[in-house]
């Protein structure tokens, strides 16, 4: 009955590997994100998507790139992985004018 | 873009006291004010949100207030339990505004709430 699921939920990678993230609702909703939560617990918008358009593209790198088969999926696809991108990566999703739900979270440890 | 300042990072209170978590915004055109808990290890949940057609919103022991020409909005959590004790985030944004990054949600930083038995 999860509403956002993700896989996986940890992801311990060396540096320079690809990676992805994905990501599943089955609320029906419009738009879904992707956000970054650093050690400091701060949430950071990453990505949106809606009806399967990119709508709003924060200043993140090239290497990170989000990809859409359906309304349903967001995956997210990192390329050439740096320490710095160690973090807890969270997707969500809402209707239009709705609330966002977020999905449980992936732990991404980059060595 | 909207800038959302969080207040205070920290609060420590004790079992059946109240508690209050502050945010303010830039953009005058966020309309959409949602609050998060985050336990720890988990997802932010939605607990309480507001629009800018109300000023105040109550459920249970949470409520919210808004103060749209002072561009301030609140939480409040009355009588306080141990299970309160979390991490609260407040946001704000313009849903359905496309285009832009206008409907982005921009979170506050974070208060840590302690409630001590």
């Amino acid at each position: 009955d999860t509403a956002v699921s993700q896989t996986p939920k940890y992801l311990v990678t060396q540096m320079g590997n690809d990676k992805s993230i994905k990501c599943e609702q089955n609320l029906g909703h419009d738009t879904m994100y992707w956000y970054k939560q650093d050690s400091k617990k701060f949430l950071k918008i990453m990505f949106s998507y809606n009806n399967k358009e990119l709508i709003i593209n924060e200043t993140v790198p090239n290497r990170f790139s989000p990809k859409s088969p359906d309304k349903a999926h967001l995956n997210l696809h990192i390329n050439s992985l740096e320490l710095g991108d160690s973090a807890v990566y969270f997707c969500a999703s809402s209707q239009v004018t709705g609330s966002q739900y977020f999905g449980p979270g992936t732990r991404l440890l980059v060595l | 873009g909207e800038n959302v300042e969080q207040h205070p990072s920290t609060l420590s209170v004790q079992e059946g006291d109240s508690a209050v978590i502050k945010c303010t915004y830039s953009d005058s055109a966020s309309n959409y004010f949602p609050w998060y808990k985050q336990e720890l290890g988990k997802r932010p949940q939605l607990i309480i949100d507001i629009r800018s057609n109300v000023g105040e919103k109550k459920d249970q022991r949470i409520a919210v207030t808004l103060n749209k020409t002072a561009k301030h909005f609140s939480l409040h959590i009355t009588e306080t339990q141990p299970e309160d004790s979390a991490v609260y985030f407040c946001a704000a944004g313009n849903p359905g505004n496309y285009g832009g990054s206008q409907g982005n949600l921009i979170f506050g930083k974070g208060t840590k709430l302690s409630v001590k038995p």
